[in-house]
């Protein structure tokens, strides 16, 4: 099983729906967890930290569901510059500086 | 200036020939790390600077050889390479080593060709 799995999608949405994305991983005694988004042929940006109480940003929400092990995004009314590769990443047991990141969901939002 | 840089963005080498990647950081961050991100893969990562010490090497094959002579540059120098090493190297740095919650910035990468 892969440390950290996600759907790569693309996930084609026009604008102003509302679009989740979820992302597993293996270690049940993982730390801490992101949400990064990854532009096309740009670096990685951090989008939202996710906490054990979940957090929200505007149009995106993140929860955490450590029973299940799997994290999510939600983007609400969607627009066309919300299109990129978002990158789920895991902080292993430790805290130290190793992070583990999937290989990232495709979203598209067209007109 | 400010974030992190990457010199050169795009790379062309044969498999003999010598290169350096370099990195800054003006975020006065003392934490800076290099990841390879090949198409279709996770980012993978290579090395883990703190306060110019390594503190990780992830199993990298020794043609790739880091250097950090202080808390603000990070080099990656590249020796007889292969055409599988061709991909985006990203480097980033972070406030510290350690921490849950310590966020990675990231320099736009160097995309590299081996022929």
């Amino acid at each position: 099983r892969k440390e950290v799995e996600q759907d790569p999608g693309p996930f084609n949405v026009p604008e102003g729906a509302t679009v989740a994305f979820n992302c597993t991983y293996s270690n049940s005694a993982s730390q801490s967890f992101f949400w990064y988004r990854q532009d096309c042929r740009k670096e990685p940006k951090l989008l939202m930290s996710v906490y054990s109480s979940g957090n929200e940003d505007g149009r995106f929400t993140a929860q955490l569901n450590r029973a299940s092990q799997y994290i999510s995004l939600l983007i609400r009314d969607s627009k066309l510059s919300d299109s990129a590769t978002y990158l789920c990443v895991v902080r292993p047991p430790g805290g130290g500086n190793k992070l583990t990141f999937g290989t990232g969901t495709q979203l598209k939002v067209e007109l | 200036e400010t974030g992190v840089t990457q010199t050169p963005r795009h790379l062309v080498m044969g498999m003999t020939n010598k290169k350096s990647l370099k990195c800054e950081q003006h975020l006065g961050h003392n934490a800076m790390y290099w990841y390879k991100q090949s198409a279709k893969k996770p980012l993978e990562l290579m090395f883990v600077y703190s306060l110019e010490e390594r503190v990780e090497n992830n199993s990298v094959p020794s043609r790739f050889s880091p250097e950090c002579p202080n808390s603000s540059h990070l080099f990656l120098h590249l020796h007889t390479l292969q055409p599988e090493d061709s991909a985006l190297y990203l480097c980033a740095s972070s406030q510290r080593a350690s921490g849950n919650y310590n966020e990675q910035f990231f320099g736009p990468g160097t995309r590299l060709t081996v022929l």
